[in-house]
């Protein structure tokens, strides 16, 4: 079982509409979560990352966290074609970062 | 401007040719990393670097090597390239690892023949 899972997608949502992202890990001893956003042919930018429960707001962006059912999520609103990307889920375990497959977002106009 | 360069940037080489792909960053971070990323799998993590000197294997090391002698370089080596390595390299560094923005270099494409 990999340790950090993610829907491959891809998922395609309309211009303006909510994009749900989702990702389980199975190490309970992970600490933090990242989500980074990879366009084609570049690297992995930092969206944002989350250690507590609960939610957490950056602008059009929403993390989730919930570490009774090993889930986190990251919620775009409004979405907009720039979104459309690859997006990973990361976990913290020690030192490292296992990062999810990656799920494939298309913000169709 | 903050920074992180890998070179070369592509390579084409054969299998048994060792290889050396550098990477720098400029911000006086102490975390460093490799990763590899290829398609289906998403981005597994080589090795990674805590600080000058300290290293440590990530998820998928076998085949591959790093240093640490300074603290703003962390060379990937492969003593001894094969063909399941081609793969695109990614290297990154934040000033530690929980809940830092890590900083990702431009990637290298390395094919081994």
């Amino acid at each position: 079982q990999k340790e950090v899972e993610q829907n491959s997608g891809p998922l395609s949502v309309p211009e303006g509409a909510i994009a749900s992202l989702n990702c389980t890990y199975s190490d309970r001893g992970s600490q933090s979560f990242f989500w980074y956003r990879q366009y084609s042919g570049k690297s992995p930018e930092l969206i944002m990352f989350i250690y507590s429960n609960g939610d957490k707001e950056d602008g059009r962006f929403t993390a989730q966290l919930n570490k009774a059912s090993q889930y986190v999520s990251l919620l775009i609103r409004d979405s907009q074609p720039s979104d459309s990307a690859t997006y990973l889920c990361a976990a913290h375990q020690g030192g490292k970062l296992i990062f999810g497959q990656g799920t494939e977002l298309s913000v169709k106009p | 401007e903050a920074q992180v360069t890998q070179n070369p940037r592509y390579l084409i080489t054969v299998t048994g040719k060792k290889l050396t792909v550098t990477c720098s960053q400029n911000m006086n971070h102490e975390y460093m990393s490799w990763y590899r990323q290829d398609p289906g799998l998403g981005l597994r993590q080589i090795y990674y670097s805590m600080n000058v000197e300290v290293t440590d294997k990530g998820d998928v090391p076998e085949g591959y090597k790093v240093s640490r002698k300074e603290k703003r370089n962390f060379p990937l080596i492969l003593e001894s390239p094969s063909p399941n390595q081609t793969s695109l390299y990614f290297c990154a560094s934040s000033l530690s690892l929980a809940g830092d923005t890590q900083y990702f270099g431009p990637g290298t494409r390395l094919t081994v023949l």
